[in-house]
């Protein structure tokens, strides 16, 4: 399996512009989960689905953001509009869901807002 | 879930074995100690898990106390690969949600 898959793995865009982030879990796994991490707060889990429902959102920062799931092999999380503070790298995780099983990572996208 | 408390870093020689420490004091009987660990600029990793019996794979292995209080993740000959945040995270295991806290930064020093 070629494990969780981002796109892109680095972004540079203006302040003002929308931003969408990739994500294709592994297959079979059917909990999806957005983390950001920055060296001011760390990892921090943004959202995360189970059977492309959204469970939990409560780590979403505000309104600007914006993260959807339409089928099982991918997710979006977008950032509209894109400013400064939002620069951190995004991880994506898949799993299954209510399970024993770890949560893997994919490589992370690096986003920079200038 | 239960807040864990890790030492902000430590250093290891490469060879030693590597024990980090992890304070988990008010865990809960239905909660499994987990460890992960972040090589610069990756993704975290998954690396063990236990609920009460000491825990062994082919990355490192996993002491718990008796009381359950507090656990120590083993690398038993560290490399600079090693090199790392180690996180420490206790939860239920059926819960979906992982919350990380700032773990401890690994040096393995040649």
């Amino acid at each position: 399996d070629a494990g969780v898959i981002q796109s892109p793995r680095h972004e540079v865009t203006e302040m003002g512009q929308e931003v969408t982030l990739r994500c294709k879990p592994i297959s079979g796994h059917n909990s999806l989960f957005w983390y950001r991490q920055t060296m001011m707060r760390g990892l921090e889990l943004l959202i995360y689905f189970n059977n492309n429902v959204p469970i939990d959102d409560s780590g979403m920062p505000e309104d600007r953001f914006s993260a959807k799931m339409p089928n099982a092999s991918f997710s979006t999380l977008k950032i509209q509009p894109s400013e400064p503070r939002d620069s951190a790298v995004y991880f994506c995780a898949s799993r299954v869901a209510l399970s024993s099983y770890e949560q893997y990572f994919g490589p992370g996208t690096r986003l920079t807002v200038t | 879930d239960a807040k864990t408390t890790q030492p902000p870093s430590m250093d290891c020689a490469e060879g030693r074995a590597a024990n980090l420490p992890c304070n988990h004091s008010t865990i809960s009987g239905n909660e499994y100690v987990y460890w992960y660990r972040q090589i610069h600029s990756q993704g975290p990793q998954y690396i063990i898990h236990g609920l009460k019996n000491n825990e062994t794979n082919e990355m490192a292995s996993l002491i718990i106390t008796e009381d359950r209080k507090s656990s120590t993740l083993i690398l038993p000959h560290a490399t600079l690969r090693d090199t790392a945040v180690y996180y420490c995270i206790v939860r239920v295991v059926r819960d979906d949600k992982i919350i990380f806290g700032k773990g401890t930064r690994l040096h393995i020093l040649p």
